[in-house]
């Protein structure tokens, strides 16, 4: 079958470091996309993992492990800007299966 | 370069109307995919176009369908709508195709309200 499962909501001290991790289980895979959507908005592309390992991009990291059908993303000194929803995305042939994404809430 | 639009961004309709939405893409981009976004289902992929081909579909109804135009717009469309119809329709435009590394850019989404 196909599945992702991220955790619903996670909380954060401005400054701190926060993991938001994704299972997923999907035929054909491709890949690992990560998006950010702040409320009301649209979501808007911040990662994409292919082979296993680690992906820097600044203040945002992504991994993934593809034997485990493991996905992370690391956020660091985190702002308050970074309060949002986070959307894991796994691809496969002519398709992209999204979790239900993970609201971050950031406090100062 | 312009994003990807959609129009109209906000529609109240009525039980049992339809509904028409369009979605313009990037220009060049070749695919287009349409999502469903309800609080609690997240988002909930509908179909894909590329090249005026539907590639792919998710587990909806048969009342929602869509088109792809030679100029890479496309239209969904929700006959005899239901309550539960209510969402926000995002449309996402790609390079390539959904599927391989080409990341989709969203439009910004159509409200829709089914009273």
């Amino acid at each position: 079958g196909q599945n992702i499962d991220q955790p619903t909501e996670m909380t954060a001290t401005e400054g701190a470091i926060v993991q938001i991790n994704c299972t997923y289980q999907t035929s054909g895979f491709n890949g690992l996309f990560w998006y950010q959507q702040h409320a009301g908005e649209a979501p808007t592309f911040l990662s994409y993992n292919v082979l296993d390992g680690l992906e820097e991009k600044g203040r945002f990291s992504s991994f993934l492990s593809r034997s485990k059908g493991y996905s992370y993303l690391l956020l660091k000194e985190l702002q308050m800007k970074d309060s949002a929803s986070y959307l894991c995305a796994a691809t496969g042939t002519y398709k992209y299966i999204f979790g239900t994404g993970t609201r971050l809430k950031v406090l100062a | 370069k312009a994003g990807v639009t959609q129009t109209p961004r906000y529609l109240i309709k009525t039980r049992g109307q339809q509904v028409t939405l369009s979605c313009s893409p990037i220009s060049g981009h070749r695919s287009v995919s349409w999502y469903q976004q309800t609080p609690g289902q997240g988002l909930q992929f509908l179909f894909e176009y590329f090249s005026e081909t539907q590639r792919n579909k998710g587990n909806f109804p048969g009342r929602f369908s869509g088109r792809q135009f030679s100029n890479s717009r496309s239209e969904m469309n929700v006959s005899t709508l239901e309550l539960g119809d209510s969402a926000l329709y995002l449309c996402a435009s790609s390079l390539v195709g959904t599927g391989g590394s080409y990341e989709q850019y969203f439009g910004p989404g159509t409200r829709l309200t089914v009273t």
